[in-house]
């Protein structure tokens, strides 16, 4: 079975560090290029960017470029994102989408389950 | 950037009456262009790809169309399981998802 899926809910300070994963299996995990997607609190899906783990080619959206860092390891089928300095407005659901071909371009078949990052003083 | 405007924001429609969510794009982007259903607390779930093609498992009740700048999902006659929000997804370009539609089955 194809299945993405994230570690567990975060719960952390303004300026804590956190970096979060999505373990891929079931697929060629390196030929498919893997998106972060942001959600917001009653709000709708942003991307934010998107990584091709066989050689770690990652690209930013403009509002997030800058703001997280997108790692993959191959060794283990696990793409990462990655705050240095978490900010209040970071609180939101993050979700990992794989691409169905082997293309930047295209749609999203397969999601990981989500994971909240909570943000609070 | 393109811009993916949905409408209308919210839609209330009666088991059984035919639902059209609607879907521009501010610039032509051929036939690239998903849908996906998000029901609270849940992952989005692919439903259409390349605008017209359903996914895999999607009942044949979930139908796209469209090319260019103007698509539509159509859902022939919805079920109380349909409630949920409904996305597009360019990626002609880089990618963007539009705002949603709620879709709520009375």
């Amino acid at each position: 079975e194809v299945q993405l899926v994230q570690s567990g809910t975060e719960v952390n300070r303004p300026g804590d560090s956190l970096k979060i994963s999505c373990k891929a299996s079931g697929y060629n995990f390196p030929t498919y290029w893997i998106a972060w997607v942001r959600q917001m609190p009653g709000k709708g899906l942003e991307y934010m960017g998107i990584i091709f783990p066989d050689d770690s080619d990652a690209r930013y959206s403009p509002s997030f470029q800058g703001q997280v860092t997108i790692s993959a390891d191959k060794s283990i089928n696990t793409v990462f994102l990655q705050w240095n300095s978490l900010k209040a407005s970071d609180t939101a659901t993050y979700y990992c989408a794989r691409s169905s071909i082997e293309s930047l371009r295209a749609d999203f078949d397969i999601w990981g389950q989500g994971t909240v990052v909570s943000v609070s003083s | 950037e393109i811009v993916m405007t949905q409408s209308p924001a919210t839609l209330s429609v009666s088991p059984g009456e035919r639902a059209t969510l609607s879907c521009r794009a501010s610039q032509s982007i051929g036939i690239n262009l998903a849908w996906y259903q998000q029901k609270p607390g849940r992952a989005p779930r692919l439903l259409i790809y390349r605008a017209s093609t359903r996914a895999t498992g999607i009942p044949a009740r979930f139908s796209g169309s469209g090319s260019g700048t103007e698509f539509t999902l159509s859902i022939s006659s919805p079920q109380s399981e349909d409630s949920a929000v409904y996305y597009c997804h360019q990626y002609n370009d880089w990618p963007v998802f539009g705002q949603g539609t709620k879709l709520e089955i009375k």
